[in-house]
């Protein structure tokens, strides 16, 4: 079963609101990582975090991998209509490449 | 084409019947990845390759399920008389081997399998 705790499930955002996601397990990885999945595709990664501590951007994403090596968050800045899907943490206990262990998946929705 | 592709995309059968879903991984990479999603939920992890070989197979959720891969590049994952509960999409993901670094994983846009 999944061993990662994501939350929100769920959350609706409003065209240029920044919006964050996080991610806790009760044992520690070694690589954490993010993914965005939209509907009939494949999850894409968005960013990769090694180290304990480290911050990291991409483009309006950030995402920092907890000292503890136990949660991440990923966060999003003004964000926009195409943002919409369904976020994934993952973590691995190797390298980025080696056997992941999934979030349940943040949705993200836009305010109607 | 440059992405790992997987076919079919979708597959209805009837309970009972065998199924066999096909990927194939970015050339080059030698690590790959068979995962499970039903729906709304996350990931969840069949097997993996390496080369042709399969060091983890401790996804499998019994022994209906089985993988193969010839030749380091295509991989084919049989489900033997399919149950209800088989159905979910079933996701491939290809990655780079560099000594003992695997690069992230890159997936493909999955299966989607319907048992009837």
């Amino acid at each position: 079963g999944q061993q990662l705790n994501q939350s929100p499930q769920s959350m609706f955002i409003q065209e240029g609101e920044d919006v964050s996601m996080n991610c806790t397990s009760s044992s520690i990885f070694n690589t954490w990582l993010w993914y965005k999945q939209d509907p009939g595709e494949g999850p894409v990664l968005l960013i990769a975090l090694y180290k304990a501590g480290e911050l990291t951007s991409n483009g309006r994403l950030t995402a920092q991998f907890g000292i503890t090596r136990k949660d991440s968050f990923l966060n999003i800045s003004a964000s926009i209509p195409s943002d919409v899907g369904i976020y994934f943490c993952a973590g691995s206990r190797g390298a980025a490449g080696n056997k992941l262990t999934f979030g349940g998946g943040t949705r993200v929705l836009v305010k109607p | 084409g440059a992405g790992v592709s997987q076919s079919p995309s979708n597959k209805v059968t009837e309970k009972g019947k065998d199924v066999e879903l096909r990927c194939d991984p970015i050339s080059g990479h030698t690590a790959l990845y068979w995962y499970r999603q039903s729906l709304g939920q996350g990931l969840e992890f069949l097997i993996y390759f390496q080369g042709n070989s399969a060091p983890d197979k401790s996804g499998l959720p019994s022994d209906r399920f089985s993988a193969e891969r010839t030749g380091g590049s295509v991989s084919t994952l049989t489900i033997q008389r399919t149950q209800q509960e088989d159905s979910a999409v079933y996701l491939c993901a290809s990655s780079v081997t560099t000594g003992e670094y695997n690069s992230p994983l890159h997936f493909g846009n999955g299966t989607r399998l319907t048992v009837t």
